[in-house]
């Protein structure tokens, strides 16, 4: 089934512990983001990927870090993770170029909360 | 610092009415410009995207940009119960593909 897929669904973390949040894409988009979704915030960009291998930093990076091995695979990794990072994560991706090339589409979202 | 403003609503619309749903935006530069809907729990989707000034109609859907006043608008025509949602207003500002994004108006279609 083509789109995104993230995992895990929903997580309760303990302050302090390292968690990665999973992301694949199976579109061969070139772009993919991360964004956590806070109440009356709305959308907030972590970081982004503009193709494999190249990694940049968006509005709320800090606390935060990924990786792009390859085209399909973006996790974002929390060091030592706290309170303030409890959201909703959505990863994206889109294609530069083509038809559809401005849309960005979203995973299904991972509810994260760190205790 | 660039910023996307949207009402947070709610914004309550009889069910049949027109749902006017608008968002302004402070760099002169974008380019493009995103309606998304999101509901509650779900991830966003897209509805509609318009680069060029003046009216962009997609069945019920109607986004119009005003790049001198620096704003666009999303109409919803035949409102229907299942277009209540939030409604994200999106920016493309640089050539960096990313989006500036507005915090949503929650709109609300009472049968």
């Amino acid at each position: 089934i083509a789109g995104i897929t993230q995992a895990p669904t929903s997580q309760i973390l303990a302050a302090g512990r390292r968690m990665t949040l999973r992301c694949t894409q199976d579109m061969r988009h070139n772009a993919m983001y991360w964004y956590r979704q806070d109440l009356g915030l709305g959308l907030r960009l972590i970081h982004y990927s503009n193709t494999a291998g190249t990694t940049g930093k968006g509005e709320v990076p800090d606390g935060y870090s990924v990786s792009r091995a390859n085209t399909d695979d973006f996790p974002l990794t929390l060091a030592s993770a706290v309170p303030s990072q409890t959201s909703v994560y959505f990863c994206a991706s889109k294609r530069l170029a083509g038809e559809s090339y401005n849309e960005q589409f979203f995973g299904p979202g991972t509810r994260l909360t760190v205790l | 610092q660039k910023e996307v403003e949207q009402n947070s609503g709610p914004l309550s619309v009889p069910e049949g009415a027109i749902a006017s749903l608008n968002c302004t935006y402070s760099d002169r530069g974008s380019q493009s410009f995103f309606w998304y809907r999101q509901y509650s729990g779900k991830s966003p989707e897209l509805i509609m995207f318009i680069y060029s000034n003046g009216d962009k109609e997609d069945g019920r859907f109607t986004a119009q940009l005003n790049k001198a006043s620096q704003y666009v608008s999303l109409l919803i025509r035949d409102s229907q119960p299942s277009d209540s949602a939030t409604y994200l207003c999106a920016v493309n500002v640089d050539s960096n593909y990313q989006l500036i994004w507005g915090a949503g108006t929650k709109l609300i279609i009472k049968p």
